[in-house]
């Protein structure tokens, strides 16, 4: 198993230019998410799948989309960027567990963002 | 007020010591909370879990948790340098799978 892979690991943008970050996970986990990190500020919800089809906002999804193509895989969209999205991207996955008490997110190695 | 809230450190232990990190949070619908530890430039990775008041142990981990303060701990026993990272505390919502996050204490083990 690879877990939660995300791509690209590193991007550099201009500002107003629009890319797509990539998640996928091999672990039939039913709960999807985005994250960003900022320095001092932990992870931040960005949006969330919680099932395939479905898709939510989280605490910071001004600039952003979110597509859940199958229950694999997650993306993040970023239509025109902006210097304020300069972040490290984290996506992570849940398992479906009847224990509702805990469940452990898996998170991907990241995306380092730069929008100059 | 962030929902979770952290001492951002750094927390500079002497190797052996134990380090006691600290998290307090403002919703009491929280069921349950994380502890990660995330070293630089990799993604967090879960060491402890904990939903019921009290302490929980794991090897030279221990979580405590008290739902009528709203605080969660970890200490670390026979902190090493290899425990040198930033550890992010984080509850559950009793609505949803989603997780908060606070900002995180960064630790500093010394030899």
């Amino acid at each position: 198993n690879a877990g939660v892979t995300q791509t690209p690991k590193f991007q550099v943008l201009k500002t107003g230019q629009s890319m797509t970050l990539q998640c996928a996970q091999d672990m039939n986990h039913n709960s999807m998410y985005w994250y960003r990190q900022d320095p001092g500020m932990g992870l931040r919800l960005i949006y969330y799948s919680a099932s395939e089809g479905t898709t939510d906002k989280g605490e910071v999804p001004n600039g952003y989309n979110v597509s859940r193509l199958n229950k694999r895989e997650f993306s993040l969209r970023l239509e025109s960027a902006a210097p304020s999205q300069t972040s490290v991207y984290f996506c992570a996955s849940i398992p479906s567990s009847s224990r509702l008490t805990y469940n452990e997110q898996f998170f991907g190695p990241g995306t380092r963002l730069t929008v100059l | 007020q962030k929902e979770v809230e952290q001492n951002s450190g750094p927390l500079s232990v002497p190797e052996g010591a134990i380090a006691s990190l600290n998290c307090t949070y403002s919703d009491r619908g929280s069921q349950s909370f994380f502890w990660y530890r995330q070293y630089s430039g990799k993604s967090p990775e879960l060491i402890m879990f904990i939903y019921s008041n009290g302490d929980k142990e794991d090897g030279r981990f221990t979580a405590q948790l008290n739902k009528a303060s709203q605080y969660v701990s970890l200490l670390i026993r026979d902190s090493q340098p290899s425990d040198s990272a930033t550890y992010l505390c984080a509850q559950r919502m009793a609505a949803g799978n989603k997780l908060t996050f606070g900002g995180g204490t960064r630790v500093l083990v010394k030899p």
